[in-house]
Formats: structure tokens, sequence, C-alpha cells
């Protein structure tokens, strides 16, 4: 079946510092991979995408990059910032005929930044 | 717009108790769904719609119904409230094309305690 497997947590960093959270995947297809971010109290948004492979998602100073050969997809930032403290979500969808649906998350990441 | 809305925000049950959990979205979105998430597990998949009328079941289906009567509204039910589905649901919605991979959209999420 399908699987996201996601580094686990939490990740406490300091301001600054460069932030990486590996994510690798299982697929029967190709997947298109989604990192979503969860900020306390809400519900959780897109923070960038790839629909193949070698495409870099970006957004916000977050990059990732779309990589089938290791099946993965890891989130990177060069420089985190207070405000980025959430809990962090590799998600994969195989799509449909019907389109978008069906997404598989991982576990999540808590990411805390220190000042 | 008033996006992806869910209510309530908090509900606590007692076991053999029935309720359901309200579900709306006002950007005409084909696609919805319903998530639980748990600790340590992510986000699962309970039930989806890709249309008025039209519901299947996602990976955690037992003890859940829905309904989609409305391109607008997808509610929860859950028929006799157990221990184990202590949780926060969350709610979701996108544009659904064929081929297509649209975001997702999130409600803020209902958090249910099953006493």
């Amino acid at each position: 079946g399908n699987s996201v497997t996601q580094m686990e947590g939490p990740v406490t960093l300091s301001e600054e510092a460069f932030l990486t959270i590996n994510c690798t995947y299982t697929a029967t297809g190709y997947p298109s991979l989604f990192w979503y971010v969860q900020y306390p109290g809400e519900g959780l948004q897109l923070l960038l995408k790839a629909t193949k492979a070698d495409d870099k998602g970006s957004n916000k100073g977050f990059e990732a990059t779309y990589r089938k050969e290791t099946t993965s997809f890891h989130l990177e930032k060069g420089s985190v910032q207070v405000s980025d403290s959430a809990v962090y979500f590799c998600a994969l969808s195989l799509g449909s005929n019907f389109g978008n649906e069906k997404l598989t998350f991982g576990t999540g990441t808590r990411l805390t930044i220190i000042p | 717009n008033a996006g992806v809305t869910q209510t309530p925000k908090f509900q606590v049950l007692k076991t053999g108790q029935s309720m359901t959990l309200q579900c709306a979205q006002d950007m005409n979105h084909e696609y919805m769904s319903w998530y639980r998430q748990d600790p340590g597990m992510g986000l699962r998949l309970i039930h989806y719609s890709v249309g008025a009328g039209i519901t299947d079941q996602g990976e955690v289906p037992n003890g859940y119904n829905v309904s989609r009567s409305t391109t607008e509204d997808f509610p929860l039910r859950l028929l006799s409230a157990a221990p184990s589905q202590t949780s926060v649901y969350f709610c979701a919605s996108s544009y659904s094309a064929v081929g297509g991979l649209g975001e997702q959209f999130f409600g803020p999420g209902t958090r249910l305690t099953v006493l």
C-alpha cells in the first residue's frame, strides 16, 4: 500500500538555523507529494507541492524536491523564524479519474523555534 | 469567502451517544472529505465525497456515516460514540478536476472527547 514516513519529532532549533525534515514515501504509482503545515489551534494548510519527479516546490522560504530515485521529499529552509513553529505533515496523493483525493499523511513533525 | 467551516469546535459525549459534526464550504468544491487526527498517527481518511449524492469509505470508516445532499455540506455522523473515537476531526474540500491535483482546504477542526 501507499505510505509516508516522516522524521520523528519534536525538533527544536534556534532562530536562523537551517531546517531539514526528512520524508520518504512508498507508492504503487506516480504520486504527487505535498507538505502541509498546522499552526497551533488551526487546521492544515498547504505549504508546497510537487507533481512529478525532479519538481521543486517552494513557498515562504521552504523548499522540497521530488526525488524519485530515493523516493524522498525532504523539507528544507535556510533560516527559520519563531513564526515557523508548527507541525509539518508530508503527504502523497495518487489522484484518480476524479482528480484530487485520498491524501496519505505522515505522522507529522512538531517544530519549535527558540528566539 | 468563509472557506471550510466546522461546528462545533469542542464536544464531549458519553459512550453510546450519537451526534453529527457539521462541515460546510462556500467555494463550490466538488470533493470533500473527513479525517481524524490522533497523536503519532497523522491524519487518517474516514469518508470522502466526489460530488453531491456520491460518497465512499476511506481508511477508517467504521462507526461513522456520511451523506452529501448538497455541494456545500458534508456532515459526519457518529452512530454510537465510543472512547476510541476521541480525536480531532478535520473536514477538507478541494476543486476536483479530472487528472488534476488541487489543493485541499481544511477546516479548523472539531475536538471530540468520548467518556
